[in-house]
This record gives C-alpha cells, structure tokens and sequence, in this order.
C-alpha cells in the first residue's frame, strides 16, 4: 500500500530564506507524486507533480521537488521564501502507482514565513 | 475557466441532524471525488464517481453518508443524521481524465 509520511508539522522560515518541506514516501510501485498547497479559505492547489519522467520536477511559485529513490524521499524546496508562501502543504501519492489513481494524503506542513 | 463551485461555503448543525452539500465541478470532467479533510489532517477519499456512476465509495460510512451524481454532472454529498466526529471540511475534485484534480473551496462542516 501507498503512503507518504511528511516529517514537519509546522515550518517557519524568514522572508528571502530557503524553504524546505520534507516529505517520505512508502509504494509497492513506481509512485506518482504529487505537492499540493492550500491557503487560508482556499481550495487546494497543484503545486508540482512527479510521474517518472525527471528526478527534478519544477512547479509553480518557484517551488521544485527531487525524487531520491534510494531515499524514498520528495522534498519540496524553494531557495527564497515570500510572504504569500505562508500556506499548509501536502505531500501526496497516487494509489497503485499511475497517476490517475486515488489520492494519498500526507498530514500536511504549515509553512509559516516572517517578515 | 471556471474551477470547482461549493456550497455552502460553512454550516453549523446539532448531532443527529441531516446536511447536504452541493458540488459543480469544472465543465466536461467525467470524473468528481468527495473528500472529509479533518482538522490537522490531510483529505481522505470518500467517494468517486466516473459520470453518473461510482467507482469506488469503500471509505463511505454508508450506514449515514449517502451520494450521488445523478446527470453526470452535479453531485450532492449528505449526511444522515451527523455525529460529533463529522465536523471536517469537505472537499469536491473533479478531473478530465482522472489525472490532474481540481479542487473546490469545500464546505466547512461543524456538528454540535
């Protein structure tokens, strides 16, 4: 069975520090992996997705995720935080390993960011 | 493009109590997922429909949660009557081809 465990409950950087949420995955397959963010009083959004192409995938908001194999690890990164960063993120895996399966998710990161 | 449409956006309800919640997803997505996100957790799968039928609805608490998509197109989750432990935010996603998931604002649920 697919699961993703992210190792941080709560995250605080300063404005213009890098970000860096970490995120542990288990999968009997080759996953698909997925970031999502959701902010206050909002749906939750795409942020990047893994499936099997590039270890690097880059996504929106200058945010980027390396899938390590031998770490079965899917960091989310981001060399300088912005206020409008401060969101909860989710590290996520599709069941059965494509990408059109059901939705895994992790327990979230809050990302706090401070002026 | 318009995305996932909710409503309502928050409701408040004693237990045993029944509630509804409505659900538009994006135009010409065949395929919508409710999901009950409890505080200080992530979303889990409640229920998938591909068109008007259900793909998989195994997380479902069937003996007070019910369903469905009638046309294809809306769907309307409820409860039946709502304990304590269903305060959550639920969520609606839809996707084209089961790929990417949009996801709505979702409902705000508390049960008192």
């Amino acid at each position: 069975a697919q699961s993703v465990t992210q190792l941080d409950s709560h995250v605080s950087v300063s404005e213009g520090t890098p970000v860096l949420l970490r995120c542990n995955y288990s999968s009997s397959y080759s996953p698909s992996l997925f970031w999502y963010v959701q902010h206050p009083n909002k749906g939750l959004q795409l942020l990047l997705k893994y499936t099997s192409a590039a270890t690097l995938v880059k996504g929106i908001n200058g945010f980027e995720a390396e899938f390590k194999k031998s770490e079965t690890s899917f960091h989310l990164t981001k060399p300088s935080a912005h206020m409008s960063d401060a969101a909860e993120y989710f590290c996520v895996v599709s069941e059965g390993g494509g990408s059109q399966g059901n939705l895994i998710f992790g327990k979230g990161t809050k990302l706090s960011v401070k002026p | 493009e318009a995305g996932v449409a909710q409503s309502p956006r928050y409701k408040i309800i004693e237990k045993r109590q029944s509630v509804a919640f409505w659900c538009n997803p994006i135009s010409g997505h065949a395929t919508l997922y409710w999901y009950q996100q409890i505080l200080g957790q992530g979303p889990k799968l409640l229920i998938q429909f591909q068109n008007n039928g259900v793909v998989d609805d195994s997380q479902l608490p069937k003996d007070r949660f019910s369903a469905e998509r009638l046309k294809g197109v809306d769907s309307t989750l409820k409860i039946q009557p709502a304990k304590l432990e269903d305060s959550a935010v639920y969520l609606c996603a839809s996707s084209w081809n089961r790929d990417t998931k949009f996801f709505g604002q979702g409902t705000r649920l508390t049960v008192v």
